[in-house]
């Protein structure tokens, strides 16, 4: 069975700092891992995907991430955080790339960002 | 433009009432999911469904039903057998090949009162 695990459930950062949230999955077979954002009382956006191919994942508003299969990883970084990027971040996998394979969430990060 | 819409936003019900939540995407998508949101627990997903007429209980589907009549549609009914419905509730929907990425609406909040 798939899972994911966040670590930590509120991350604070000074603007400008460099914004790391934290994502370890589990999985029988190789992974397709997301990231999603949402805004207070808003859906999620997809920030960014690994599917196949390369490990360095570059998403929307400058987000990356990278798949490290050894560490079963895949954690979210921005260089420099601005007050915008103020929102909830999950991370989620799924272990097919068929639409019956329903994706499993972590329980999300929260981020703050500091003036 | 395409997308998923969900109606209405927030949603007031006394308990013991069912309520239904709308949930319509024009994206053409095949699979339509509704999920429920609570804080510090990430979603959880309530029922799916990959085809028009067919649909699959995912992790918490009790006190929850749902229909498929149309590809474009798939309403949720929260029923009075839901033991603590408030909560917040997202509708997704994705292709069935390709990286399963899902689109998500606005979400509906229920609060139950």
């Amino acid at each position: 069975a798939q899972s994911v695990t966040q670590l930590g459930s509120h991350v604070s950062v000074s603007e400008g700092a460099l914004v790391l949230l934290r994502c370890n999955y589990s999985s029988s077979v190789p992974p397709y891992l997301f990231w999603y954002v949402q805004y207070p009382n808003q859906g999620l956006q997809l920030l960014l995907k690994y599917t196949t191919g390369a490990t360095l994942v570059k998403g929307i508003n400058g987000f990356e991430a990278e798949f490290k299969k050894s560490e079963t990883s895949f954690h979210l970084t921005k260089p420099s955080a601005h007050m915008s990027d103020a929102a909830e971040y999950f991370c989620a996998v799924t272990e097919s790339n068929f639409g019956n394979e329903k994706l499993t969430f972590g329980t999300g990060t929260r981020l703050t960002i500091i003036p | 433009d395409g997308g998923i819409t969900q109606s209405p936003k927030y949603l007031f019900r006394k308990e013991g009432q069912n309520v239904t939540l709308s949930c319509e995407q024009n994206l053409n998508h095949d699979a339509m999911y509704w999920y429920r949101q609570d804080p510090g627990q990430g979603l959880r997903l309530i029922y799916y469904s990959q085809i028009v007429n067919d649909f699959q209980k995912g992790d918490i589907a009790e006190g929850y039903s749902v229909s498929r009549e149309k590809k474009e549609s798939f309403p949720l009914t929260v029923t009075s057998a839901q033991k603590n419905p408030t909560a917040f509730y997202l509708c997704a929907s994705s292709t069935i090949t390709g990286y399963n990425e899902q689109f998500f609406g606005p979400g509906t909040r229920l609060t139950v009162l």
